[in-house]
C-alpha cells in the first residue's frame, strides 16, 4: 500500500451520466495530482493542486472538473463523457519543496478503470 | 519540448539474467529522473529517484544511472526474478515555464520467465 487510496476501482458509465472519482492520501503531503493513462500513450497530467490551490490544468475538457476540499482529498467530477475518455485514472500525491530544492517522488493510488459506453 | 523514449518496448528473459532498460530524453535541463514500476491493473510504485546533481542510485538488485549531457538513463536489474515482471516507466522532471512537471515514457513491458 502506498498510502493513497482511490474509489471506485472500476466504473462503467453512459455518456449522459454524472459520476465522481475520489482520492485520499494518508501521507501528509501538500500536493495532489490527477493523471490519465490510456493504452499506447504516456501518462497525461490533468490537474495539479498545491496546498489546495489548483496550479495546473493541462487543457483538460470542461467535462472533467476537479475539486480539492482539503490537502488530503481530491475529487474528479465527470459529466457527459465521451467513449475516448475511457482510461485508467490515477491519483498521486507528493510533498512539494521550495523552488530549487530537491524534489520528492510521487506516490500513486491504484487507479480507477473507467469505461464510457 | 521534452520527449522521453524507452527502449525496448517489451522484453522477455529467463529467470536469473541481468538486464538493462533504457530511457532517453531530448532536453537535458531536468531536475530529476525517476523509475517506476506498474503491475497490471494497478498504480505506479516508485523504484528509484535520481536528482539532477546525482549520477546513480541503487536499491537492492536495482541500479539506475543518469547521464544528463547525453540525455540517457539506464535501469539495471540484477539476477532477474519472475516477480520482476511488470511495466517499467521512466519519468523526467522538467521545468515547463513556471511549473515543474513529470514527462513520461511509454514504458518497457518486462516478462521474466521461470
Amino acid at each position: 500500500e502506498t498510502g493513497v487510496t482511490q474509489t471506485p476501482r472500476h466504473l462503467v458509465m453512459g455518456m449522459t451520466n454524472k459520476k465522481s472519482l475520489k482520492c485520499e492520501q494518508h501521507l501528509g503531503h501538500n500536493a495532489m495530482y490527477w493523471y490519465k493513462q490510456s493504452a499506447k500513450k504516456p501518462l497525461e497530467l490533468m490537474f495539479v493542486y498545491n496546498f489546495k490551490e489548483q496550479t495546473e490544468n493541462n487543457s483538460v475538457p470542461s467535462r472533467f472538473s476537479p475539486e480539492c476540499p482539503n490537502s488530503s482529498h481530491l475529487f474528479l467530477h465527470l459529466h457527459t463523457l465521451q467513449p475516448e475518455d475511457s482510461a485508467l485514472y490515477l491519483c498521486a500525491s507528493s510533498q512539494e519543496m521550495a523552488s530549487g530544492a530537491d524534489q520528492e517522488t510521487q506516490y500513486f493510488g491504484p487507479g480507477t478503470r473507467l469505461l464510457v459506453l | 519540448k521534452q520527449e522521453v523514449t524507452q527502449i525496448p518496448a517489451a522484453l522477455s528473459v529467463p529467470e536469473g539474467e541481468n538486464l538493462v532498460l533504457n530511457c532517453s530524453f531530448t532536453d537535458s535541463a531536468i531536475y530529476n529522473l525517476q523509475w517506476f514500476r506498474q503491475d497490471p491493473g494497478k498504480g505506479l510504485t516508485s523504484l528509484l529517484l535520481i536528482q539532477s546533481s546525482q549520477r546513480e542510485q541503487t536499491s537492492g538488485r536495482l541500479n539506475a544511472s543518469l547521464d544528463k549531457s547525453s540525455g540517457r538513463s539506464t535501469l539495471y536489474i540484477a539476477a532477474s526474478q519472475p516477480g520482476d515482471s511488470a511495466t517499467y516507466l521512466c519519468a523526467v522532471g522538467s521545468n515547463a515555464g513556471n511549473n515543474r512537471k513529470l514527462i513520461w515514457g511509454l514504458g518497457t513491458s518486462l516478462a521474466v520467465n521461470p
